[in-house]
């Protein structure tokens, strides 16, 4: 699977958008950009996935560079409780093992 | 809540005992994850099941670290003479066979070794 590259930390007013990159320039045709996050003493929990277009849920947009070697998590409108480590993850489609690396804290502040 | 519980949430041994935790999926989830973090790292793999398979192991598993799932419901991790490098958050996840399938985490077990 591709390795990942994400900045150590980010900060955020709260209600403001939040912009999470992620490089991946080593990514292949057939690897999916997954992310994850995890609030303190919690387990992961996903978030949104995409293959090569845009992809919207309820939680954050997912925007991906038409040559696929860089995304962008988007969260519109950050709360309080969007304070997490977020992980960018590159892999294989078919429900394999995640490899995390060490993601961005977002902190979220008033 | 994600539906995926963990037991105990906490363990406090001490070096060289046994312990054993348990992950309770989704129940319609057939494949099943455990994963290992320490402390400012990601979670990084152990194991996985599909069914009652085991079908990958991580070279992090070392002969003392043991998971079953023997009917491919719940899953047990044990570990067996604890050392202190054993202290983690014992994660687990389930999710569906198929691709796009995204990963349901418990709360993770905190294990000390003192």
């Amino acid at each position: 699977d591709a390795k990942t590259t994400q900045p150590p930390s980010m900060d955020c007013a709260e209600g403001r958008a939040a912009n999470l990159p992620c490089n991946h320039s080593t990514i292949s045709g057939n690897e999916y950009v997954y992310w994850y996050r995890q609030i303190h003493s919690q387990g992961p929990q996903y978030i949104i996935h995409g293959l090569k277009n845009n992809e919207t849920n309820e939680m954050a947009s997912l925007i991906i560079t038409e040559d696929r070697k860089s995304s962008t998590l988007i969260l519109p409108h950050a709360t309080l409780r969007d304070t997490a480590v977020y992980y960018c993850i590159v892999i294989t489609g078919g429900g394999n093992k995640l490899t995390f690396g060490t993601g961005t804290q977002l902190k979220v502040e008033l | 809540d994600t539906g995926v519980s963990q037991n105990p949430r906490h363990k406090i041994t001490k070096r060289g005992q046994n312990v054993t935790f348990r992950c309770d999926p989704i129940s319609e989830h057939n494949r099943l994850y455990w994963y290992r973090q320490t402390l400012g790292q990601g979670p990084e793999f152990l194991t996985y099941f599909q069914n009652e398979a085991q079908l990958e192991k991580s070279r992090l598993l070392s002969d003392r670290f043991s998971a079953e799932r023997p009917k491919g419901s719940f899953s047990t991790l044990e570990i067996q003479r604890t050392e202190q490098g054993d202290s983690a958050m014992y994660l687990c996840a389930s999710s569906l066979t198929g691709t796009l399938d995204e990963q349901y985490f418990g709360p993770g077990t905190r294990l000390t070794v003192t």
